[in-house]
């Protein structure tokens, strides 16, 4: 049972133009939810997160919105830059729990020049 | 927040074989954790390991396949034993992140077993 989705695999943008990642959750304990972005041969890195107390939390191009009555969020990058082309991945996890995240299954951007 | 150091970057390794994979953090941490990232999947957690105590192991992951160890609190090693095709995948460990609720990761390990 895939607690966290990301029904999008691909998404390719204009260089310019905003790209829209999105993500959706069927646990309602979740009440933090994060964005990775990855690059080939490394790591995962930190994006943004937002707490469930919020709505709508920005940090300069990056800009993620919580609707938990229909248990989704989306990630939204404007402008879109060629280096923003990477992998990125949707996590949440339930605050003083076990302290794990759950993964969706990630969306390629593709952001062309 | 943490930096994590993970070697090898990449390996190819024969069926049947074991390979084992380090972590270390440039401080100490309670806890450290174990990622599978199978082509086109998600990240799924093997095990969370805690120093001086057995590693906490989820569904579908077992110490004999996975052992792993925390001889101290800045220092991590997966083992992936008698591989197969189907262990081909990306490892990583992390720690929490003090910054926010997430994690840091380490840069992975892309295992290739023929």
């Amino acid at each position: 049972d895939q607690q966290v989705k990301q029904n999008s695999p691909s998404l390719s943008v204009q260089e310019g133009r905003i790209s829209i990642l999105n993500c959706d959750y069927t646990n309602s304990m979740f009440d933090y939810f994060l964005w990775y972005k990855k690059y080939p041969a490394e790591g995962p890195t930190f994006l943004i997160s937002i707490s469930s107390i919020k709505d709508k939390n920005e940090d300069g191009r990056f800009t993620v919105f919580l609707n938990k009555s229909a248990k989704h969020l989306s990630l939204h990058i404007v402008p879109s830059q060629p280096g923003d082309s990477a992998v990125y991945f949707c996590a949440a996890r339930v605050r003083g729990s076990a302290r794990q995240l759950t993964f969706g299954s990630g969306t390629q951007l593709t952001v062309l020049p | 927040s943490a930096v994590i150091s993970q070697k090898p970057s990449r390996d190819i390794c024969q069926r049947g074989t074991s390979l084992t994979i380090q972590c270390q953090v440039d401080s100490q941490v309670t806890m450290m954790f174990w990622y599978r990232q199978q082509p086109g999947q998600s990240l799924t957690l093997i095990a969370t390991a805690n120093q001086g105590s057995e590693a906490t192991y989820e569904s579908g992951f077992v110490i004999d396949k996975f052992p792993i160890s925390r001889p101290n609190l800045t220092f991590s090693t997966l083992t992936v034993s008698n591989m197969s095709p189907e262990d081909s995948s990306i490892y990583l460990c992390s720690v929490e992140d003090d910054r926010n609720y997430g994690y840091t990761f380490g840069s992975g390990t892309r295992l290739t077993v023929v």
